[in-house]
């Protein structure tokens, strides 16, 4: 079975800080894994995903996620955080390998960034 | 080119009543998907549509809700008999393809909001 675990369902920092958030991982087969952001009133947009190759992966606006094997994280980071970058954060598992093709979402990251 | 679009953006009912909601995917997208998100259960898997292969279904919470897909377009989902707890947010994703490939990311639309009263 898959399942992602979101570590902090609420994450301050402030506007230049480093931007850290932690996603574990749970999977019976060699797991391929998301980051999606959402905006207000928005739909899910995806950041960033690891499949195979690489474990640090680099997305867009400047994030980046490195797969640890070891520790079954995913954690999702960016040097400076911008006010642009408060949105809600969603860590996702790929069902693929086990022959489906559903995402399975942890519960959300929401990201404040203090001025 | 346009994106995932879903209709309606907001919907209010009454306990009992059915729904219908609409997706249209991305021109050419072969894959759509149904995903819930809701309060304290974040977002899960409804239903898939790969092509004119049937449908995964495993995600479908009770036999109240259903979903089709005309002419391997749009797709609606129906939810009969509403209860309280259907409350969220009905999203819906779509796909070129059903891999692991660049091309095979799922774009999301906006969600229609359904409030159960």
């Amino acid at each position: 079975a898959q399942s992602v675990t979101q570590l902090g369902s609420h994450v301050s920092v402030s506007e230049g800080a480093l931007v850290l958030l932690r996603c574990n991982y749970s999977s019976s087969v060699p797991p391929y894994l998301f980051w999606y952001v959402q905006y207000p009133n928005q739909g899910l947009q995806l950041l960033l995903k690891y499949t195979t190759g690489a474990t640090l992966v680099k997305g867009i606006n400047g994030f980046e996620a490195e797969f640890k094997k070891s520790e079954t994280s995913f954690h999702l980071t960016k040097p400076s955080a911008h006010m642009s970058d408060a949105a809600e954060y969603f860590c996702a598992v790929s069902a693929i390998r086990t022959g489906a093709n559903n995402l399975f979402f942890g519960t959300g990251t929401r990201l404040t960034v203090i001025p | 080119g346009a994106g995932v679009s879903q209709s309606p953006s907001n919907k209010v009912t009454e306990k009992g009543k059915d729904v219908e909601l609409r997706c249209d995917p991305i021109s050419g997208h072969t894959a759509l998907y149904w995903y819930r998100q809701s309060l304290g259960q974040g977002l899960e898997f409804l239903i898939y549509f790969q092509g004119n292969s049937a449908p995964d279904k495993s995600g479908l919470p009770s036999d109240r809700f259903s979903a089709e897909r005309t002419g391997g377009s749009v797709s609606t989902l129906t939810i009969q008999r509403t209860q309280q707890e259907d409350s969220a947010v009905y999203l819906c994703a779509s796909s070129f393809g059903a891999g692991t490939s660049s091309t095979d990311t799922q774009y999301f639309g906006p969600g229609t909001r359904l409030t159960v009263l």
